[in-house]
């Protein structure tokens, strides 16, 4: 079976920095373009980066490019975010999820999600 | 960016009723239209994708149609599994991609 499982979410505050993860199971990672979607408390779906199979390739949405940075380790079936500079409109619980097939959009498959808090 | 307007935003229903949902884009996104469903508390799930292919695992009573702008995502016979908050999603040349608010469908 296909599993995500994503951790590293928490408090921070604001200026500061928080790296995810994303445990891939049941596939082989480096066959899949992967992404992070967040959702900030009652609120709806938001993209916030996708990394090609290799990761040679990776993709930003405006309000977090500069700040997030998206990596994978496919020996370790590990798909990472790297989050700097947060900001309080970075609350939300992140979503790891793989896109379908060669797909750069469809997702078919989520993680539960890892809240980030960002407050002071 | 394309931006996706769902509707109603909150739709009543009961079990054994058809339902149809809305969704409209604000340029053409042709066929890359996929409808995701989230209960509480849980992750999103894939319903649609291509605007019309069922997800794998999908009952047929979930069905989509449309194309450009107009899309529509039809529940036949509401099963009490089905209560939850609907999201469209355009990928036409993603990334990005963006969804929709979300409808909200709850028991009558």
């Amino acid at each position: 079976d296909v599993q995500l499982l994503e951790s590293g979410g928490g408090l921070a505050q604001p200026g500061g920095s928080l790296r995810l993860s994303c445990e891939a199971s049941g596939f082989n990672l480096r066959s899949y373009v992967m992404s992070w979607v967040r959702q900030a408390p009652g609120k709806g779906l938001e993209w916030v980066s996708t990394s090609s199979g290799d990761g040679s390739a990776t993709y930003y949405a405006d309000a977090v490019k500069g700040r997030f940075t998206i990596s994978r380790d496919n020996s370790k079936s590990t798909l990472s975010l790297y989050m700097s500079s947060l900001r309080p409109d970075d609350t939300a619980v992140y979503y790891c999820a793989r896109l379908f097939s060669s797909s750069w959009g469809v997702r078919d498959h989520w993680g539960q999600g890892t809240l980030v808090t960002v407050s002071s | 960016e394309i931006v996706m307007t769902q509707s109603p935003a909150t739709l009543y229903a009961s079990p054994g009723e058809s339902v149809t949902l809305s969704c409209r884009a604000s340029q053409s996104v042709g066929h890359y239209l996929a409808w995701y469903q989230q209960k509480f508390g849980q992750a999103p799930r894939l319903l649609i994708y291509g605007t019309s292919t069922r997800a794998t695992g999908i009952p047929a009573r979930f069905s989509g149609s449309g194309s450009g702008t107009e899309f529509t995502l039809t529940i036949s016979s509401l099963q009490s599994e089905d209560f939850g908050v609907y999201y469209c999603q355009q990928y036409d040349r993603a990334p990005p991609d963006t969804f929709g608010q979300g409808t909200k469908l709850e028991h009558k």
